[in-house]
């Protein structure tokens, strides 16, 4: 059974702050790993893919980083901002059954002015 | 670019009705999957669909679930003789060609209710 694990569940920070959002992941088997963003009521919306052969990827402000060997991925969001708040998931493709991804039940991130 | 689209947005059935939900993937994706969380739980995986073709339905429940992905027209998903615990946010995603672990791209997704 593959399970997805991110901690902390819910989060509540100052603006400014430089977060660390953690997702560890039990499968030996991963190929790409990809984190989202979930407002209420809505979709998801990408933020980053890290694809197999890569170990970070930085889009702006959030840098995310991948280390199949510990089975962790870390996502970092710089001087955050009320903005951000959302609740962020982490999900990965397994190598032998590519298409389906599997997902964390998500940090809820709350910042406030 | 238009997103993924889907529809309807909210759906309420009554137990016994047929629940309905399209999703008509980004221009250019031959790839879409569905996926259901239930209230205070996360995403799961239903079924992974290429154009006229089925590649993983290991998420969908044995009954009362279907999928289809023809080759004119959205994505649809069928839920036959809906009950309560089919209430839930139905999303899809798309991915472009070139193999099933590209990047997904999400819609909106349709919030089912069932009285």
């Amino acid at each position: 059974k593959q399970e997805v694990t991110q901690i902390p569940a819910a989060l509540s920070v100052p603006e400014g702050e430089n977060l660390v959002l953690n997702c560890s992941f039990t499968d030996s088997a991963i190929y790409n790993l990809q984190w989202f963003r979930q407002d209420p009521g809505k979709g998801l919306t990408s933020l980053l893919l890290i694809q197999s052969s890569q170990r970070e990827q930085t889009s702006g402000r959030l840098n995310a980083s991948l280390d199949k060997s510990s089975g962790r991925s870390t996502l970092y969001i710089a001087a955050s901002q009320p903005g951000d708040s959302a609740t962020y998931l982490c999900a990965h493709h397994r190598g032998s059954t590519l298409g389906r991804l599997y997902f964390g039940r998500g940090t809820q991130l709350t910042v406030w002015p | 670019n238009a997103g993924v689209m889907q529809n309807p947005r909210h759906l309420v059935r009554r137990r016994g009705q047929e629940a309905r939900l399209r999703c008509s993937p980004m221009k250019g994706h031959s790839h879409v999957y569905w996926y259901r969380q239930l209230p205070e739980e996360g995403l799961k995986f239903m079924v992974y669909l290429q154009k006229e073709n089925i590649i993983d339905e290991s998420g969908m429940p044995k009954e009362r679930f279907s999928a289809e992905f023809p080759k004119e027209g959205p994505s649809i998903l069928r839920i036959q003789q809906v009950v309560r615990g089919d209430s839930a946010a139905y999303f899809c995603a798309s991915s472009p060609p070139g193999g099933g672990s590209n990047e997904q791209f999400f819609g909106p997704g349709t919030r089912l209710t069932v009285l």
